[in-house]
């Protein structure tokens, strides 16, 4: 079954400081990568999302990600963070087999020190 | 921006009772998702929604659970009689088209409680 991995339960960075959050996901065909974020207390928004062509992905709020389709992974990066960055982040995929069902990651909360 | 919207926010239910969960998916939108996180788990697919029959269901959604699309702009999630195992936040979803690079918008959730 396809699955996905988020490997930190829990980071904690000062602003400022440049982040990375990994994803990995077990599907061996053609996937659809997203990142959501959850800020405290509101709904799931989309940050960004790859279908196709250029594997270096360009979200909001300066965020970015890169497929890297060798190793299965699609992680997400923001060179410098800031404190309004705290939230839950989910990475999830949709495969082509199933064209309306998101499957999640367990989530990495983000903690940003003022 | 259109949002989804959801109520009640927070259902409080006995377990064994009927609950019905619902969504306003945004005006313009034709497929419809349901999803769930259990405190402290993965956000989890249920069931997609299209044409008023389910396209895609996944193995939670048994017989207990149920999908309508009442009138022309609310979609339901009904659950005939709560377990406790049941208790979770249940996210309403929709999008315009039921591609795969089509982008599901979410709602706030509803927290269900039973006891």
């Amino acid at each position: 079954a396809q699955s996905v991995s988020q490997h930190n339960h829990h980071v904690i960075l000062s602003e400022a400081a440049s982040l990375e959050l990994g994803c990995n996901y077990s599907y061996g065909g053609t996937v659809n990568l997203f990142w959501y974020v959850q800020y405290p207390g509101q709904h799931l928004q989309l940050l960004l999302k790859y279908f196709s062509g250029d594997p270096l992905v360009k979200g909001i709020k300066g965020f970015e990600a890169e497929f890297i389709k060798s190793k299965f992974s699609f992680n997400l990066r923001k060179p410098s963070v800031q404190w309004s960055d705290t939230a839950e982040y989910f990475c999830a995929v949709m495969t082509y087999s199933s064209a309306s069902k998101i499957i999640f990651g367990s989530g990495t909360r983000l903690s940003i020190r003022p | 921006e259109p949002e989804v919207t959801q109520t009640p926010s927070h259902q409080v239910t006995q377990m064994g009772q009927e609950v019905i969960l619902r969504c306003v998916p945004i005006s313009n939108h034709l497929y419809f998702y349901w999803y769930r996180q259990i405190l402290g788990q993965k956000v989890e697919f249920l069931v997609s929604f299209y044409n008023n029959e389910i396209s895609e269901k996944s193995e939670i959604f048994d017989d207990q659970f149920s999908v309508e699309r009442p009138d022309g702009s609310n979609f339901t999630l009904k659950i005939r009689s709560t377990k406790l195992e049941d208790s979770a936040m249940y996210f309403c979803a929709s999008s315009s088209s039921g591609t795969g690079t089509d982008t599901q918008y979410f709602g706030p959730g509803t927290r269900l409680t039973v006891l």
